[in-house]
C-alpha cells in the first residue's frame, strides 16, 4: 500500500526567507506525486505534480518540487515566500490500479506560517 | 473553466434532520468525488463516482448517501447524522481518463455542524 509522510507538521518562516517543505512516500510500484495547497476556510488548490520526466516540477506561485526516486521524496520548496502563502500544504500520492477515477492518499500536512 | 461549486457553504442540522449537500462542475470530467475534512486533518476519501457509477464506496455509514443524477452533477444525502459528523464536506472531479495521472479539482466545501 502507499503511503505519504510530511515530517512537519508546522513550518514558520520569515518574510522573503526561503522554505522547503519535506515530504516522503512508500510505494512498491510508479508513483504519481502531487501538492496541494489550502488556504483558510477553502478548498484545496492544485500547486504542481510529478507524473513522468524531468525531476524538477515547477508550479505556481513560484513553488518548485523535486522528485528523488532514491529517496522517495518529493519535497516542495519556494526561494522567497510571501505573507500570502500562509496555509496548509498537503503532500500526496495517487494510488494506481484505477483506469478512470483516481484514488489520492494525502499526507498529514504541514501549516507554514510566514512571520513578517 | 476549472471550476467545481458546491452548495451550501454553511448547513446547521439536528440530528433528526434529512439535508443534502449539492456539487456542480462544467468541466466534462467523469470522475467526481466526496472527501470529508475534519479539522486540522488531511481530507478523508468517502466515495468515488465514475462516469455516474459508485465506483469507490470507503466504508462509509449509511447515514450518508451519495448520488449522481449526471456527468455533472453530485449529491451527497445526510440523514441521522451524529456531532461527530460535523466537518468540511469537500467535492472534487477529475477527467477520468488517465486514472491516478489525472488532476484532482477540488471546490470551496460545506461547513456541516451537527447539533
Amino acid at each position: 500500500a502507499q503511503s505519504v509522510t510530511q515530517l512537519d507538521s508546522q513550518v514558520p518562516v520569515f518574510e522573503e526567507a526561503p522554505v522547503e517543505l519535506r515530504c516522503n512516500y512508500s510505494s512498491s510500484v510508479s508513483v504519481y506525486l502531487f501538492w496541494y495547497v489550502q488556504y483558510p476556510n477553502q478548498g484545496l488548490q492544485l500547486l504542481l505534480k510529478y507524473l513522468s520526466g524531468s525531476t524538477l516540477v515547477k508550479g505556481i506561485n513560484g513553488f518548485e518540487a523535486e522528485f528523488n526516486k532514491s529517496q522517495t521524496s518529493f519535497h516542495l520548496r519556494k526561494p522567497s515566500v510571501h505573507i500570502s502563502d500562509t496555509a496548509e500544504y498537503f503532500c500526496a500520492v495517487s494510488e494506481g490500479g484505477y483506469s478512470s477515477a483516481s484514488k489520492i492518499i494525502f499526507g498529514s500536512g504541514t501549516r507554514l506560517s510566514i512571520r513578517p | 473553466d476549472t471550476e467545481v461549486t458546491q452548495t451550501p457553504k454553511h448547513l446547521v442540522m439536528g440530528m433528526t434532520n434529512k439535508k443534502s449537500l449539492k456539487c456542480e462542475q462544467h468541466m466534462g470530467h467523469r470522475a467526481m468525488y466526496w472527501y470529508k475534512q475534519k479539522a486540522k486533518k488531511p481530507p478523508e476519501l468517502m466515495f468515488v463516482y465514475s462516469y455516474e457509477k459508485l465506483s469507490i464506496n470507503e466504508s462509509v455509514p449509511s447515514r450518508f448517501s451519495p448520488e449522481c443524477p449526471n456527468s455533472s452533477l453530485l449529491n451527497l444525502h445526510l440523514h441521522a447524522l451524529q456531532p461527530e459528523d460535523s466537518a468540511l464536506y469537500l467535492c472534487a472531479s477529475s477527467r477520468g481518463t488517465s486514472g491516478g495521472a489525472d488532476t484532482q479539482y477540488f471546490g470551496p466545501g460545506t461547513r456541516l455542524t451537527v447539533l
